[in-house]
């Protein structure tokens, strides 16, 4: 079992639909949960990360995480044509791992107009 | 501006050649890292530096090699020995313990001729 577990979707939604992007992790000892968006042929960039478990926003994104079922999700309000692109979950855990991110497989997403 | 630049952008190799991919930061940052990314596969850890002069092997280490001679640099080689050299390479920096996430750089495409 892969230790961060994302749909790779493609997944297609109109213009100003509510987004939903998940992730599921097996190691309870993941610390720092977080999102990146990246664009074709480009690096990722983050978007949003957090280390507790509850919602975090930001404008138009939220990020939710919930460590007693290792289910962290990305949502996206009002999506638009420019939400295009690959979404990546990232875990990153203390200890020995510290610094590593482990990614996720990373999220297709195209909002047509 | 600060960032983290990684070229060549496009990279052509010869069958038994080895090429270096080079990765400079300006952000001070202490650890960097080397991903390779393959369609449908997310990222990968190749090899990570945590500091000056130090670095460990990631989970697909074989057939690359580094160094961390500067801070700010961390170049990375593919040998002759990797057999399957075709990705995209991706180079990041963070602070120690990687808690603020990673910047990204925008990527080398390297392709086996």
């Amino acid at each position: 079992q892969k230790e961060v577990e994302q749909d790779p979707g493609p997944l297609s939604v109109p213009e100003g639909a509510i987004v939903s992007l998940n992730c599921t992790y097996s190691n309870s000892a993941f610390q720092y949960f977080m999102w990146y968006r990246q664009y074709s042929r480009k690096g990722p960039e983050l978007l949003m990360y957090t280390y507790s478990s509850g919602n975090k926003e930001d404008g138009r994104f939220t990020a939710q995480v919930d460590k007693s079922s290792k289910y962290i999700s990305l949502f996206i309000r009002d999506s638009q044509p420019s939400d295009s692109a690959t979404y990546l979950c990232a875990r990153n855990a203390g200890g020995t791992s510290y610094g590593k991110l482990t990614f996720g497989q990373g999220t297709i997403l195209t909002v047509h107009p | 501006d600060g960032g983290i630049t990684q070229s060549p952008k496009y990279l052509f190799r010869k069958e038994g050649q080895n090429v270096t991919l080079s990765c400079e930061q300006n952000l001070n940052h202490d650890a960097m890292y080397w991903y390779r990314q393959d369609p449908g596969q997310g990222l990968r850890l190749i090899y990570y530096s945590q500091i000056v002069n130090d670095f460990q092997k990631g989970d697909i280490a074989e057939g690359y090699s580094v160094s961390r001679e500067k801070k700010e640099s961390f170049p990375l080689t593919v040998t002759s020995a990797q057999k399957n050299p075709t990705a995209f390479y991706l180079c990041a920096s963070s602070a120690a313990g990687g808690r603020d996430g990673y910047t990204f750089g925008s990527g080398t495409r390297l392709t086996v001729v």
